[in-house]
């Protein structure tokens, strides 16, 4: 079981290239969300996945796509990546209730943009 | 909107001491609340939650929270730190905005234990 898993763990980009972070989990689990964790910021809600198919915003969803095909994996996309997207990502998935259930995070990418 | 206010950047204690991380929400609705714990260079862990009932709510490593309705409170705490224990810690609060899928998190309070 291996969780949550995350790649890369560092990437560098140039401003205007595109990429995707990967994000798989092995738990079964319905929801999937991406996070930004900025220094004095804490983390930021990117998009989110209530299941296959279906997504939506969080706080901070300009510059970033997401989709849902299978349940195991939610990539996140950066359709042409600026300095401030600079950040560390982290990716969480949790069963499936409103409210209550806590979230299993990765390890986190560490997102350099020149 | 949902908000959460870690009003500590940093919290210092000698090791064996008693320790409170402070956390304030601002919810819609009954709120769901959350403690994590991240170590340097890793993702986050879960500490503890708070859906209902009991206001005092026990959890990993020793840690404890106390949800309090009228301060709209939640705050960490821990009979005796360790060493350990040094780390960021995380409040984060999910209401019924959004049918109750979106969690909002605490800008972290970094926790540093004295030997």
């Amino acid at each position: 079981n291996a969780g949550v898993t995350q790649t890369p763990k560092f990437q560098v980009l140039k401003t205007g290239q595109s990429m995707t972070l990967q994000c798989a989990q092995d738990m079964n689990h319905e929801y999937m969300s991406w996070y930004r964790q900025d220094p004095g910021m804490g983390l930021r809600l990117i998009h989110y996945s209530v299941g296959a198919g279906i997504t939506d915003q969080g706080e901070v969803p300009n510059g970033y796509n997401v989709s849902r095909s299978t349940t195991e994996d939610f990539p996140l996309r950066l359709l042409s990546a600026a300095p401030s997207q600079t950040s560390v990502y982290f990716c969480a998935s949790s069963y499936l209730s409103p409210g209550g259930n806590e979230q299993f995070f990765g390890p986190g990418t560490r997102l350099t943009v020149l | 909107a949902q908000s959460v206010a870690q009003p500590e950047d940093q919290v210092n204690v000698a090791e064996g001491n008693p320790l409170t991380v402070k956390c304030t929400y601002s919810v819609s609705g009954n709120p769901y609340l959350f403690w994590y714990v991240q170590y340097p260079n890793r993702g986050l862990q879960f500490l503890l939650k708070y859906i209902t009932g009991d206001n005092l709510v026990k959890g990993s490593y020793g840690f404890e929270a106390e949800f309090n309705k009228s301060q709209t409170s939640f705050h960490l705490k821990k009979p005796s730190a360790l060493v350990s224990d040094s780390a960021l810690y995380f409040c984060a609060v999910r209401g019924v905005e959004s049918g109750g899928f979106k969690t909002i998190f605490g800008a972290g309070t970094r926790l540093f234990v004295k030997a």
